[in-house]
């Protein structure tokens, strides 16, 4: 079975443009997370979406927004893109929500701002 | 709020050397434990989970016990690989204040394994 992929792997971008990006989970999962990962640092919590309604949000600001459609794919969106949004762009899925519900994680999306 | 706190990095071993990579948490409530993984390039794996005090969790030779009086989960193997090279993340996804399986990240520990 496939696991979560995501796309693009590499992106470059230049500041004040916007990015989206695709998300598609392993097959019966219905919730999807995202996390930023800046260099040499752990994945910060972005967004979670299950059942297409938003379930959680981390500590960032309005310029990211996500969405999540009824095959449970995702996207994520940024706007306006500053130099610090340059990172690695995890993708998680997991069969539902909880504590205990492992997270199964993506390849991630790179994404450089100049 | 709820954190994780790692040992530094970079640790340099060799093969068959004794890995201890420690890790601490902070919660408010009781939270479910994790030590992922992370290969040059990839995404994270998951390793191995806790989920109540007490609990080892463990997968290919790694092991790491939910020690509630320590607030501690620290990662173990007997005898580590070059193939173990990789950075290691300990998480928690809190059970309290309706959670919903979000996962809280440490900084990461670097392992490097020589031949």
């Amino acid at each position: 079975d496939a696991g979560v992929t995501q796309s693009p792997t590499h992106l470059i971008k230049t500041r004040g443009q916007q990015v989206t990006l695709r998300c598609s989970p392993i097959s019966g999962h219905k919730s999807v997370s995202w996390y930023q990962q800046v260099l040499g640092q752990g994945p910060q919590f972005i967004f979670q979406y299950y059942e297409k309604e938003e379930r959680g949000r981390g500590n960032f600001p309005d310029r990211f927004s996500a969405r999540q459609f009824p095959n449970y794919s995702s996207e994520l969106n940024v706007n306006a893109l500053l130099l610090g949004d340059s990172a690695l762009y995890l993708c998680a899925s997991s069969l539902a929500l909880g504590p205990n519900q492992p997270q199964h994680f993506g390849d991630g999306t790179r994404l450089s701002i100049l | 709020g709820d954190s994780v706190t790692q040992m530094e990095g970079p640790v340099t071993l060799s093969e068959e050397a004794f890995l201890t990579i420690n890790c601490t948490y902070t919660a408010t409530g009781y939270p479910s434990l994790f030590w992922y993984v992370q290969y040059p390039g990839e995404g994270l794996q998951l390793l191995l989970k806790a989920t109540k005090a007490d609990d080892k969790g463990s997968n290919k030779g790694f092991e790491a016990t939910y020690r509630k009086e320590t607030t501690s989960f620290h990662l173990e193997k007997g005898s580590v690989q070059v193939s173990d090279s990789a950075v290691y993340f300990c998480a928690l996804s809190d059970r309290d204040g309706g959670s919903q399986g979000n996962l809280i990240f440490g900084k990461g520990t670097k392992l490097s394994v020589k031949p």
